[in-house]
């Protein structure tokens, strides 16, 4: 069954340092998200993209954060400078053409800012 | 804007017995609802959506759901429960009228399902 993959799994990083978290979104998905969870909150939209630009984006989102995708298969999202309230379960996701269709989400980068 | 609400933090059942899970919901338009289910340190997985046509829905694992309209719910439900449905739900709605895609999650609900 095809997956959304994300790396790393976990990722300590010092406060005001740049983090990368990448993802595979499955190959044939058009739509790709980030979402976060922080520790024990409900799951939060951050952006959604399509067609190699941001289609959505919550008040979260904001100049800090970017995203990309550098080639046929990596989607990622980049926080600029990460703070304290950074730390979060950040889940990719991604879905098919068809705007009724599913959100597969992978398993997610636990993100811990020092 | 669009909002969920699980009411409950938990909800507990012994195995055998029927579960449910309450959800209900605020978007403009029809909506799109979905349930996933979160296992210890694994991703959301989809277990069920409601899109349009009959009220009751079916997934995975024996769940299904009811939308009801007059009441804004999407009640997540099975016949009986099993030890291992234990894990922590979450319901979601989209704007299913517009072209946006994003995922409005409820605060999920732990089922813990007793031998």
């Amino acid at each position: 069954e095809p997956e959304v993959t994300q790396t790393p799994s976990h990722q300590v990083t010092q406060m005001g340092q740049e983090v990368i978290l990448r993802c595979v979104p499955i190959s044939n998905h058009l739509y790709f998200y980030w979402y976060r969870q922080i520790l024990g909150q409900k799951v939060e939209f951050l952006v959604s993209f399509y067609n190699n630009e941001i289609s959505e984006k919550s008040e979260i989102f904001d100049d800090q954060f970017s995203v990309e995708r550098p080639d046929g298969s990596n989607f990622t999202l980049k926080i600029r400078s990460t703070k304290l309230e950074d730390s979060a379960m950040y889940f990719c996701a991604s879905t098919g053409q068809g705007k009724n269709t599913e959100a597969f989400f992978g398993q997610g980068t636990r993100l811990t800012v020092v | 804007a669009q909002s969920v609400a699980q009411p409950e933090d938990q909800v507990k059942v012994a195995e055998g017995n029927p579960l449910t899970v309450k959800c209900t919901y605020s978007v403009s338009g029809n909506p799109y609802l979905f349930w996933y289910v979160q296992y210890p340190n694994r991703g959301l997985q989809f277990l069920l959506k409601y899109i349009t046509g009959d009220n009751l829905v079916k997934g995975s694992y024996g769940f299904e759901a009811e939308f009801n309209k007059s009441q804004t719910s999407f009640h997540l439900k099975k016949p009986s429960a099993l030890v291992s449905d234990s894990a922590l739900y979450f319901c979601a709605v989209s704007p299913g009228d517009t072209g946006r895609r994003a995922l409005t999650f409820g605060s999920g609900t732990r089922l813990q399902v007793q031998p």
